[in-house]
Protein backbone atom coordinates (compact mmCIF):
# COMPACT_ATOMS: atom_id res chain seq x y z
CA UNK A 1 0.00 0.00 0.00
CA UNK A 2 1.15 3.47 -0.27
CA UNK A 3 3.45 5.25 2.27
CA UNK A 4 4.84 8.48 3.16
CA UNK A 5 7.72 8.65 4.60
CA UNK A 6 9.46 11.60 6.34
CA UNK A 7 13.15 12.69 7.12
CA UNK A 8 14.60 13.55 9.63
CA UNK A 9 12.46 12.08 12.38
CA UNK A 10 14.16 14.67 14.69
CA UNK A 11 15.75 18.30 14.42
CA UNK A 12 17.61 20.78 16.59
CA UNK A 13 18.60 23.63 15.58
CA UNK A 14 19.76 27.00 17.15
CA UNK A 15 17.38 29.44 17.06
CA UNK A 16 18.58 31.28 13.45
CA UNK A 17 19.72 28.57 11.66
CA UNK A 18 17.37 26.80 8.69
CA UNK A 19 15.46 23.74 8.87
CA UNK A 20 14.28 21.60 5.59
CA UNK A 21 11.70 18.36 6.30
CA UNK A 22 11.54 16.23 3.26
CA UNK A 23 8.58 13.48 2.82
CA UNK A 24 8.49 10.82 -0.02
CA UNK A 25 5.79 8.86 -1.06
CA UNK A 26 5.58 4.93 -3.03
CA UNK A 27 3.63 6.43 -5.47
CA UNK A 28 2.47 9.43 -7.40
CA UNK A 29 0.50 11.86 -5.42
CA UNK A 30 -2.42 14.02 -7.03
CA UNK A 31 -2.18 16.72 -4.10
CA UNK A 32 0.02 16.71 -0.69
CA UNK A 33 -0.27 18.91 2.61
CA UNK A 34 1.59 20.37 5.40
CA UNK A 35 0.58 20.00 8.97
CA UNK A 36 2.36 21.82 11.87
CA UNK A 37 1.23 19.94 15.43
CA UNK A 38 2.55 21.98 18.50
CA UNK A 39 3.26 19.63 21.84
CA UNK A 40 -0.25 18.94 22.68
CA UNK A 41 -1.90 20.14 20.31
CA UNK A 42 -3.51 19.08 17.19
CA UNK A 43 -2.37 18.83 13.81
CA UNK A 44 -3.11 22.75 12.15
CA UNK A 45 -3.21 22.26 8.33
CA UNK A 46 -0.58 25.09 6.55
CA UNK A 47 -0.73 24.36 2.66
CA UNK A 48 -1.77 22.24 -0.18
CA UNK A 49 0.25 21.96 -3.12
CA UNK A 50 -1.19 20.51 -6.07
CA UNK A 51 1.35 21.22 -9.34
CA UNK A 52 4.27 19.51 -10.45
CA UNK A 53 6.84 21.50 -9.27
CA UNK A 54 5.11 23.79 -7.36
CA UNK A 55 7.05 26.21 -5.16
CA UNK A 56 4.65 28.03 -2.22
CA UNK A 57 5.86 30.63 0.38
CA UNK A 58 4.54 31.60 3.68
CA UNK A 59 6.61 34.37 5.37
CA UNK A 60 9.90 32.25 6.67
CA UNK A 61 8.29 28.79 4.92
CA UNK A 62 8.64 27.26 1.86
CA UNK A 63 6.97 24.57 0.26
CA UNK A 64 8.08 22.44 -2.66
CA UNK A 65 6.15 19.31 -4.46
CA UNK A 66 8.76 17.80 -6.46
CA UNK A 67 8.04 17.37 -10.47
CA UNK A 68 7.46 13.66 -10.44
CA UNK A 69 5.13 14.35 -7.97
CA UNK A 70 6.44 12.02 -5.48
CA UNK A 71 8.47 14.11 -3.12
CA UNK A 72 7.78 17.51 -1.45
CA UNK A 73 9.71 19.39 1.23
CA UNK A 74 8.96 22.15 3.76
CA UNK A 75 12.11 24.51 4.34
CA UNK A 76 12.27 27.21 7.56
CA UNK A 77 14.38 30.24 6.91
CA UNK A 78 16.05 31.90 10.28
CA UNK A 79 14.07 29.76 12.66
CA UNK A 80 12.50 30.83 15.94
CA UNK A 81 11.44 29.19 19.15
CA UNK A 82 7.48 29.74 17.69
CA UNK A 83 8.10 27.15 15.00
CA UNK A 84 9.32 24.58 17.67
CA UNK A 85 6.34 20.95 16.97
CA UNK A 86 6.06 18.61 14.79
CA UNK A 87 5.76 18.74 10.78
CA UNK A 88 3.67 16.31 8.91
CA UNK A 89 3.21 15.69 5.46
CA UNK A 90 0.16 14.11 4.27
CA UNK A 91 -0.64 12.54 1.06
CA UNK A 92 -4.29 11.43 -0.24
CA UNK A 93 -4.84 7.56 -0.86
CA UNK A 94 -7.76 8.80 -2.97
CA UNK A 95 -10.57 11.14 -2.38
CA UNK A 96 -11.92 9.87 1.33
CA UNK A 97 -8.62 9.35 2.78
CA UNK A 98 -5.05 10.61 3.14
CA UNK A 99 -1.60 9.40 4.83
CA UNK A 100 0.55 10.90 7.00
CA UNK A 101 3.97 11.21 7.19
CA UNK A 102 5.73 10.07 10.40
CA UNK A 103 6.41 13.54 11.41
CA UNK A 104 9.84 15.78 11.80
CA UNK A 105 9.86 16.86 15.56
CA UNK A 106 11.74 20.41 15.69
CA UNK A 107 13.20 21.87 18.47
CA UNK A 108 14.54 25.33 18.32
CA UNK A 109 17.21 26.33 21.17
CA UNK A 110 16.80 29.87 21.88
CA UNK B 1 -12.19 31.53 12.39
CA UNK B 2 -14.93 28.47 12.12
CA UNK B 3 -13.46 25.48 14.26
CA UNK B 4 -13.99 21.83 14.53
CA UNK B 5 -15.03 21.48 18.44
CA UNK B 6 -14.43 18.05 20.32
CA UNK B 7 -15.95 17.07 23.46
CA UNK B 8 -14.95 15.96 26.11
CA UNK B 9 -10.98 16.38 26.24
CA UNK B 10 -9.89 14.10 27.98
CA UNK B 11 -12.22 10.59 28.93
CA UNK B 12 -10.52 7.80 31.30
CA UNK B 13 -12.75 4.40 30.95
CA UNK B 14 -12.47 1.38 32.13
CA UNK B 15 -11.61 -1.61 29.63
CA UNK B 16 -14.65 -3.33 27.89
CA UNK B 17 -16.66 -0.28 28.14
CA UNK B 18 -18.41 1.73 25.14
CA UNK B 19 -16.98 5.19 24.71
CA UNK B 20 -18.69 7.90 22.41
CA UNK B 21 -16.47 11.26 21.75
CA UNK B 22 -18.11 13.59 20.08
CA UNK B 23 -17.42 16.65 17.39
CA UNK B 24 -19.22 19.29 15.64
CA UNK B 25 -17.73 19.75 12.52
CA UNK B 26 -17.55 23.21 10.50
CA UNK B 27 -20.92 23.66 9.50
CA UNK B 28 -20.35 24.39 5.70
CA UNK B 29 -18.18 21.28 4.93
CA UNK B 30 -19.56 18.10 4.26
CA UNK B 31 -16.32 15.62 4.68
CA UNK B 32 -15.54 14.49 8.05
CA UNK B 33 -12.92 12.51 9.04
CA UNK B 34 -11.66 10.28 12.67
CA UNK B 35 -7.80 10.28 13.46
CA UNK B 36 -6.15 8.97 15.89
CA UNK B 37 -2.64 9.43 17.33
CA UNK B 38 -0.88 7.25 19.68
CA UNK B 39 1.47 9.05 21.85
CA UNK B 40 4.38 9.72 20.20
CA UNK B 41 3.26 8.34 16.45
CA UNK B 42 2.34 9.95 13.54
CA UNK B 43 -1.96 10.51 12.68
CA UNK B 44 -3.70 7.85 11.47
CA UNK B 45 -6.78 6.98 9.85
CA UNK B 46 -9.98 5.72 11.01
CA UNK B 47 -12.78 6.27 8.79
CA UNK B 48 -14.20 9.33 6.76
CA UNK B 49 -17.74 10.12 6.52
CA UNK B 50 -19.60 11.94 3.44
CA UNK B 51 -23.56 12.08 2.11
CA UNK B 52 -24.50 10.31 6.31
CA UNK B 53 -22.10 7.05 5.26
CA UNK B 54 -18.95 5.74 5.39
CA UNK B 55 -16.76 6.23 2.69
CA UNK B 56 -13.84 4.61 3.65
CA UNK B 57 -12.48 2.72 6.77
CA UNK B 58 -8.70 1.35 7.23
CA UNK B 59 -8.09 -1.81 9.32
CA UNK B 60 -8.09 -0.11 12.65
CA UNK B 61 -11.99 0.60 12.15
CA UNK B 62 -13.20 -2.68 12.63
CA UNK B 63 -16.45 -4.01 14.34
CA UNK B 64 -16.21 -2.48 17.52
CA UNK B 65 -15.91 1.01 16.21
CA UNK B 66 -18.79 3.02 14.46
CA UNK B 67 -19.45 6.40 13.36
CA UNK B 68 -22.73 8.85 13.06
CA UNK B 69 -24.18 12.39 12.42
CA UNK B 70 -27.27 12.11 14.28
CA UNK B 71 -28.38 15.42 13.97
CA UNK B 72 -26.97 16.97 11.09
CA UNK B 73 -24.03 19.13 13.48
CA UNK B 74 -22.74 16.36 15.71
CA UNK B 75 -20.71 13.73 13.87
CA UNK B 76 -19.62 10.73 16.73
CA UNK B 77 -17.26 8.00 17.54
CA UNK B 78 -18.31 5.37 19.50
CA UNK B 79 -16.46 2.46 20.35
CA UNK B 80 -18.62 -0.52 21.93
CA UNK B 81 -16.09 -2.31 24.26
CA UNK B 82 -12.94 0.01 24.65
CA UNK B 83 -9.48 -2.28 24.71
CA UNK B 84 -6.41 -0.68 26.50
CA UNK B 85 -4.66 -0.36 23.09
CA UNK B 86 -7.56 2.05 22.45
CA UNK B 87 -5.63 4.81 24.69
CA UNK B 88 -4.92 7.57 21.97
CA UNK B 89 -5.95 10.81 21.03
CA UNK B 90 -8.25 10.79 18.43
CA UNK B 91 -9.23 13.48 16.38
CA UNK B 92 -11.93 14.59 14.26
CA UNK B 93 -11.47 16.65 11.03
CA UNK B 94 -13.85 18.15 8.57
CA UNK B 95 -12.82 19.33 5.03
CA UNK B 96 -13.86 22.63 3.13
CA UNK B 97 -12.82 24.44 -0.16
CA UNK B 98 -9.40 25.57 1.64
CA UNK B 99 -8.42 22.31 3.43
CA UNK B 100 -8.85 20.25 6.22
CA UNK B 101 -9.36 21.51 9.82
CA UNK B 102 -9.06 19.52 12.84
CA UNK B 103 -10.47 19.61 16.53
CA UNK B 104 -8.28 19.67 19.45
CA UNK B 105 -8.67 15.76 20.05
CA UNK B 106 -10.10 13.67 22.70
CA UNK B 107 -7.39 11.92 24.71
CA UNK B 108 -8.71 8.63 25.65
CA UNK B 109 -7.25 6.59 28.72
CA UNK B 110 -8.24 3.05 29.08
CA UNK B 111 -7.49 1.31 32.20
Amino acid sequence: GQQVMQIPQYQHVQEGEDFTTYCNSSTTLSNIQWYKQRPGGHPVFLIQLVKSGEVKKQKRLTFQFGEAKKNSSLHITATQTTDVGTYFCAGPANFNKFYFGSGTKLNVKP
Amino acid sequence: EPEVTQTPSHQVTQMGQEVILRCVPISNHLYFYWYRQILGQKVEFLVSFYNNEISEKSEIFDDQFSVERPDGSNFTLKIRSTKLEDSAMYFCASRGPYGYTFGSGTRLTVV
